[in-house]
């Protein structure tokens, strides 16, 4: 069954310095995604893209964070200047963008802002 | 997309029907209900969705009521591997981001 692969699966990074989480979607999808989860918390949507593009985002999706689709297999989050609260399970998901088929997540990464 | 309301927790007994409820009162004629879980902190898994016929895969069933304000996921013979929060989500348009809210804890205990 295709799985959509997030790497690292456990970065720990200093307050102040840019992370990127990468992750690689289901190959025929189109639509990609960015959740967070805070620990105890419930998943947060961040943003989405579609076309190259950013079709979605949320309130939390601020201009510290970028999302790049830099080849045709890649799609990352870039974090530029991390800071404690970032530290959470970061997820990527991907879509057909076809109703009637589910969004597949991966298993994650886990970011610790020390 | 329509609001759904889940009730926070449920027990279930190893071997027993789980019955997880949905409401969707708002929901639209072209909304899909999708269920998805998340067992501890592992990427949210999909489970199964609907339109408006009931539904069933390998992992559950879905009854959707013929008004479609409400439906129930059904997992027929729980395990303890099956403890995790459900998530009911409406979703109208395709690509469109699905928001998750606080969901079922389903608790399975032998």
């Amino acid at each position: 069954e295709p799985e959509v692969t997030q790497t690292p699966s456990h970065q720990v990074t200093q307050m102040g310095q840019e992370v990127i989480l990468r992750c690689v979607p289901i190959s025929n999808h189109l639509y990609f995604y960015w959740y967070r989860q805070i620990l105890g918390q419930k998943v947060e949507f961040l943003v989405s893209f579609y076309n190259n593009e950013i079709s979605e985002k949320s309130e939390i999706f601020d201009d510290q964070f970028s999302v790049e689709r830099p080849d045709g297999s890649n799609f990352t989050l870039k974090i530029r200047s991390t800071k404690l609260e970032d530290s959470a399970m970061y997820f990527c998901a991907s879509s057909s963008g076809t109703l009637g088929y589910g969004y597949t997540f991966g298993s994650g990464t886990r970011l610790t802002v020390v | 997309d329509a609001k759904t309301t889940q009730p926070p927790s449920m027990d279930c007994a190893e071997g027993r029907a789980a019955n997880l409820p949905c409401n969707h009162s708002t929901i639209s004629g072209n909304e899909y209900v999708y269920w998805y879980r998340q067992i501890h902190s592992q990427g949210p898994q999909y489970i199964i969705h609907g339109l408006k016929n009931n539904e069933t895969n390998e992992m559950a069933s879905l009854i959707i009521t013929e008004d479609r304000k409400s439906s129930t996921l059904i997992l027929p013979h729980a395990t303890l591997r099956d403890t995790a929060v459900y998530y009911c989500i409406v979703i109208h348009q395709a690509g469109t981001a699905l928001i998750f809210g606080k969901g079922t804890t389903l608790s399975v205990s032998s």
